[in-house]
């Protein structure tokens, strides 16, 4: 089966503008998370959706950060404006059972 | 406050021997552990879980083994080969399989030839 697909791999920005990321996770996964790890630290839960509804949001940072999950399929992470305490990489991941399944991630560096 | 803890940053083994990676926690709770793997560039890969009504599981060359009355859990690579060179993150979850994963920080093994 195809695994978890992010796009961009790597997006760079000036502070201020705005960055889309994108998911598409396993297909038939109902549970879609996003997470962030900055430099050297833990990677950290954003928010859980299942299909298209927000599960779980309290990892946001604030409300700078727009998720949504068209239909129930892929996902989208928007940052508007983007600061550059935002720059990290930011996985997302999709689960059928209690083990996740990881993307490559988006590395975002806001200058 | 973190609540799950990998306190070595870093461990370096010789090939064939016995790797040990270690993580505490703080919330009871938690009901399941599980163990993944990352290469750089890379997202995290899961490699073994554990519920918390057990104290091991095991897979080929993998271990986990889980002390719940000290809120620790180890990951054993018996024996340890070059390709296992990683960032380890151990991580929890409560609340059922839709419960959020808690990550500690890592601990980077190095396996050298």
């Amino acid at each position: 089966e195809a695994g978890v697909t992010q796009f961009p791999s790597h997006s760079v920005i000036e502070k201020g503008q705005t960055v889309t990321l994108r998911c598409d996770p396993i297909s038939g996964h109902d549970n879609l998370y996003w997470y962030r790890r900055v430099m050297g630290k833990e990677i950290k839960f954003l928010l859980h959706f299942v299909k298209e509804s927000k599960q779980d949001e309290s990892g946001m940072p604030n409300n700078r950060f727009l998720a949504e999950r068209t239909g129930g399929t892929y996902s989208t992470l928007k940052v508007q404006p983007a600061e550059l305490e935002d720059s990290g990489v930011y996985f997302c991941a999709s689960s059928h059972g209690r083990a996740y399944t990881f993307g490559s991630g988006t590395r975002l560096t806001v200058v | 406050d973190q609540q799950v803890k990998q306190n070595s940053p870093s461990l370096s083994v010789q090939e064939g021997r016995i790797s040990i990676l270690n993580c505490d926690y703080t919330n009871s709770m938690f009901d399941y552990f599980l163990w993944y793997k990352k290469y750089p560039a890379e997202g995290p890969t899961f490699l073994i879980s554990i519920s918390s009504i057990k104290d091991k599981n095991e897979d080929g060359r993998f271990t986990v083994f889980l002390n719940k009355s000290a809120k620790h859990l180890s990951l054993h690579i018996v024996p340890s080969q070059p390709g296992d060179s990683a960032v380890y993150f151990c991580a929890a979850q409560q609340g059922g399989s839709q419960g959020n994963l808690i990550f500690g920080k890592g601990t980077k093994l190095s396996v050298k030839p």
